[in-house]
């Protein structure tokens, strides 16, 4: 089944602790995305991948990382999460005919 | 920039009531357009998407034509069932993928 994968789907932390946001997907696609949603304001790309090895922001990059060492996964990483990064993340990958498949979410809280 | 404005929700109505969500669209090019929806606890699906102008995307009984004169996509559906309770976006595809903020749906029996 063809599916984008996320984990922990729901994580509580405290402020200042690394943490990393697995993304995984099985379609063999090229593009990949994280997103943020947060209430009244929709979602916003957080960092895109064209593909292996090559990342770049997107709308609100400020405290995230990412890489793309393969070309399923593409985790984002907080450094050092503070409070104002509590939100809904969602990882999508992108087909040959821009279709986005989102994975089911990860939930962040940070104390 | 390119920018998507929808209605702003929540839109309630009654099983099989018409259902239109308004999306209009600021962009620099010809974008592909789409609406993603939301159901609860889940992430987004495609719903239907139109790639030029005058298309029509379907979908599960949601239809939305693509409309370049008034740079507008809006959702419609003619009888609505409780189980289309979710949050609509519209987004467009110029380069990046742009989201609307999103239009809850709230159908009763």
């Amino acid at each position: 089944e063809a599916q984008v994968t996320q984990n922990p789907r729901y994580l509580i932390t405290v402020t200042g602790k690394k943490l990393t946001v697995t993304c995984s997907q099985n379609m063999n696609h090229e593009y990949m995305s994280w997103y943020r949603q947060d209430p009244g304001l929709g979602l916003r790309q957080i960092y895109y991948s064209m593909n292996v090895e090559v990342t770049d922001k997107g709308d609100v990059p400020e405290g995230y990382k990412v890489s793309r060492k393969e070309k399923r996964n593409f985790p984002l990483i907080l450094e050092s999460p503070s409070p104002n990064q509590t939100s809904l993340y969602f990882c999508a990958s992108t087909s040959d005919t821009d279709t986005q498949y989102f994975g089911p979410g990860t939930r962040l809280t940070v104390l | 920039g390119n920018s998507v404005t929808q209605m702003e929700g929540p839109v309630t109505l009654s099983e099989e009531a018409f259902l239109t969500i308004n999306c209009t669209y600021t962009a620099t090019g010809y974008p592909s357009l789409f609406w993603y929806v939301q159901y609860p606890g889940e992430g987004l699906q495609l719903l239907l998407k139109a790639t030029k102008a005058d298309d029509k995307g379907s979908n599960k009984g949601f239809e939305a034509t693509y409309r370049k004169e008034t740079t507008s996509f809006h959702l419609e559906k003619g009888s609505v069932q409780v189980s289309d309770s979710a949050v609509y976006f519209c987004a467009l595809l110029y380069s990046t993928l742009t989201f609307g903020k999103g239009t809850m749906l709230l159908v009763s029996p």
